[in-house]
């Protein structure tokens, strides 16, 4: 069984400063990691995606991740946030042995002008 | 772009009404999703579909059903709505297990 743990519900940051978003997963076999966001009243979109190789990936809109195997972590980071970054964000694991893709509880994002 | 379609934004309906959720999406993904969000809890999944008439258990399927006729449609079924359903549900759709899910704007379901 897999497992996502986000341990922040909430994380407030002002504008222009940098932010980390946790994201723990447990799994006993290779993974795929996702990270959505969500902003009000829309569906999730695709943020970032580890599948393998290169264990650091970015987005097109200034975001990154980290994939790191021996902290079994996937941390969210952005060196500085815009008010249009306020959102949810969800950490999302799969793999190979399973099409169910298991969802973090969310971060909610607030950026303070 | 993959279109992901809910057939409703908001819905408000009573206890013990039958109600259906339609999703249909337009790039012949094999895979489709019906998915509830709650605050604090998440995506949690409730049924899947990785072909047409075929489908798959998620992690709450009490109280819900499913119909996949077609490949581009998929449908949420709550035979006897209660209240503890009242909840965002959100389908979504991919290609293979390697590629991203892909998301419509989800229905708000309000059970009176």
């Amino acid at each position: 069984a897999q497992s996502v743990t986000q341990l922040d519900s909430q994380v407030p940051v002002f504008e222009e400063a940098p932010v980390e978003l946790r994201c723990n997963y447990s799994s006993s076999v290779s993974v795929y990691l996702f990270w959505y966001v969500q902003y009000p009243n829309q569906g999730l979109q695709l943020l970032l995606k580890y599948l393998s190789g290169s264990t650091l990936v970015e987005s097109i809109n200034g975001f990154e991740a980290e994939f790191n195997k021996s902290q079994t972590s996937f941390h969210l980071r952005k060196p500085s946030v815009h008010i249009s970054d306020t959102a949810e964000y969800f950490c999302a694991v799969s793999g190979p042995l399973t099409h169910q893709l298991t969802f973090g509880k969310g971060t909610k994002l607030s950026v303070i002008p | 772009d993959v279109k992901v379609t809910q057939s409703s934004r908001y819905l408000v309906k009573r206890t013990g009404e039958k109600v259906f959720l339609e999703c249909v999406q337009d790039m012949d993904h094999e895979n489709m999703f019906w998915y509830r969000q709650d605050p604090g809890l998440g995506l949690r999944l409730i049924y899947f579909s990785y072909d047409v008439k075929m489908k798959e258990k998620g992690d709450i399927p009490e109280g819900y059903s499913v119909s996949r006729e077609k490949k581009e449609r998929f449908s949420l079924i709550l035979e006897s709505a209660s209240t503890n359903q009242t909840s965002m549900y959100l389908c979504a759709s991919d290609v293979r297990r390697d590629q991203p899910q892909h998301f419509g704007d989800g229905t708000r379901l309000s059970i009176l």
